[in-house]
């Protein structure tokens, strides 16, 4: 059984456009972390959230953390091909360790 | 400072055969990581060490994989006899152990393909 479920799968836009990216779950988190995984290369953090409710921004990435500590969504404004990637959502459980979910594949076209 | 090394990069080994994976945590990191990543799917937890213990290894299939952390630093998983199935990324990560966020950091992971 899948904790985290991420949607869509797979995403693939124009420079310049925007997008959302879901994380969901049907478990409470005392976080919940986003990365950013290139071909060939670990995972790299881009954000932890730990309130619910809670919107942190970084550039043109904006995170929030759903109320209920549930879900969470990553928002990509003015996508550029740099963006390009697998984006995987993991949410904190027993302390310390980090259940992923399947990740979105996002393609930006230049 | 260096990240997360992890040797080898690559690695084809013939089923039955054994393999071992090295990681070298960043320095000063207490808290170290094994992953496992299939295709298309995220990351999932093999086995925690905090320090030279190991804490969580519920998910570390113990009849063929075994892993070691001694002097608590670097580390190394094995598998034997490998199969099939276990073709995957095996990914090293390590962490802070008294940090709110538990950022964790990722070395490039090593590819295993069993033929």
């Amino acid at each position: 059984t899948q904790l985290l479920e991420q949607s869509p799968q797979f995403l693939s836009i124009q420079e310049g456009e925007n997008l959302t990216v879901y994380c969901n779950s049907s478990s409470v988190f005392s976080s919940l972390q986003w990365y950013r995984q290139e071909p060939g290369e670990g995972p790299v953090l881009l954000v932890t959230v730990v309130t619910g409710g809670e919107v942190k921004k970084l550039k043109r990435l904006t995170f929030q953390f759903g109320d209920a500590r549930k879900d969470s969504s990553l928002h990509i404004t003015a996508a550029q091909p740099g963006d390009t990637g697998l984006y995987l959502c993991a949410g904190e459980v027993r302390g310390q360790n980090f259940v992923f979910g399947p990740g979105t594949r996002l393609s930006v076209l230049p | 400072e260096a990240g997360v090394v992890q040797s080898p990069r690559y690695k084809i080994i013939e089923k039955k055969q054994p393999v071992a994976f090295w990681c070298n945590p960043i320095s000063g990191h207490n808290t170290l990581y094994w992953y496992r990543q299939n295709l298309g799917q995220g990351p999932e937890l093999l086995i925690r060490y905090e320090n030279e213990e190991a804490v969580d290894d519920s998910q570390l299939p113990k009849d063929r994989f075994s892993a070691e952390r001694l002097k608590g630093v670097d580390s190394t998983l094995k598998i034997q006899p490998a199969e099939l199935g276990d073709s995957a990324v095996y990914l090293c990560a390590s962490s802070l152990r008294f940090t709110s966020s538990y950022e964790q950091y990722f070395g490039p992971g090593t590819r295993l393909t069993v033929t």
